[in-house]
């Protein structure tokens, strides 16, 4: 069974742009969970989507956003990109029922660098 | 709030060494979830183990083996006769209901754990 995917595995933005990220889950997992990874904050919840709809939102201001579609694929996207949001950005996916509904498997991320 | 300790930040041994990597948590949750995992060079964040509140018991898996006692609200994670290929960041997470999911993993800051030939 495939992984989740994460595309791209890398990328490269200038102060004031913006960006989308893309996540494919496990096939079968239905809940999609974002993070951010750096050096100062280590890992960070951004949101989790199921079934197209934001479940839970971390500590993070508007310009971080995201969204699921039907095959629960998800995106996120930051607009007005700061120096400070140079990471690496892991999506999660996992079950949404029974016994192992909360193991989160991640992707391999995608490292953003702002400059 | 839940918060999750990890007070070591780096340790080092030689291969074959025993180590072990320690995990302090803090919830309001009667019920909550613990989680280890690995983070190899690639930057994936790899699975070990998933234990909830009510089971104390210890697991072994292979050379991994982990220790929670609730008395001390600790979670820690033992590698036996390590190895090269254990070389990496070690995270440990809790999740409760406090959070507003059972998704929302809150991590330590990470246990660079190298293993040196």
């Amino acid at each position: 069974k495939a992984g989740v995917t994460q595309t791209p595995r890398y990328l490269i933005k200038t102060r004031g742009q913006q960006v989308t990220l893309s996540c494919s889950p496990i096939s079968g997992h239905r809940s999609v969970s974002w993070y951010q990874q750096t050096p100062g904050q280590g890992l960070q919840f951004l949101f989790e989507y199921f079934s197209e709809t934001q479940r839970n939102k971390g500590n993070f201001p508007g310009r971080f956003s995201g969204r699921q579609f039907s095959n629960s694929r998800s995106e996120m996207n930051v607009s007005t990109l700061e120096l400070g949001d140079s990471a690496l950005y892991l999506c999660a996916s996992s079950f949404e029922q029974g016994a192992r509904s909360n193991e989160q498997f991640f992707g391999p991320g995608t490292r953003l660098t702002v400059l | 709030a839940q918060k999750v300790t990890q007070a070591q930040t780096e340790i080092s041994v030689v291969e074959k060494e025993d180590v072990t990597l320690d995990c302090v948590y803090e919830t309001r949750d009667t019920t909550y979830y613990l989680f280890w995992y690995k983070q190899p060079p690639s930057g994936e964040l790899v699975f070990l183990i998933r234990r909830n509140s009510f089971d104390e018991q210890n697991e072994i898996s292979g050379r991994y083996s982990w220790n929670f006692q609730k008395s001390t609200s600790s979670f820690n994670f033992t590698i036996t006769a390590s190895q090269v290929v254990d070389s990496a960041v070690y995270f440990c997470a809790l999740s409760d209901t406090d959070s507003g999911s059972a998704r929302q993993l809150t991590f330590g800051s990470g246990t660079q754990l190298t293993v040196l030939p």
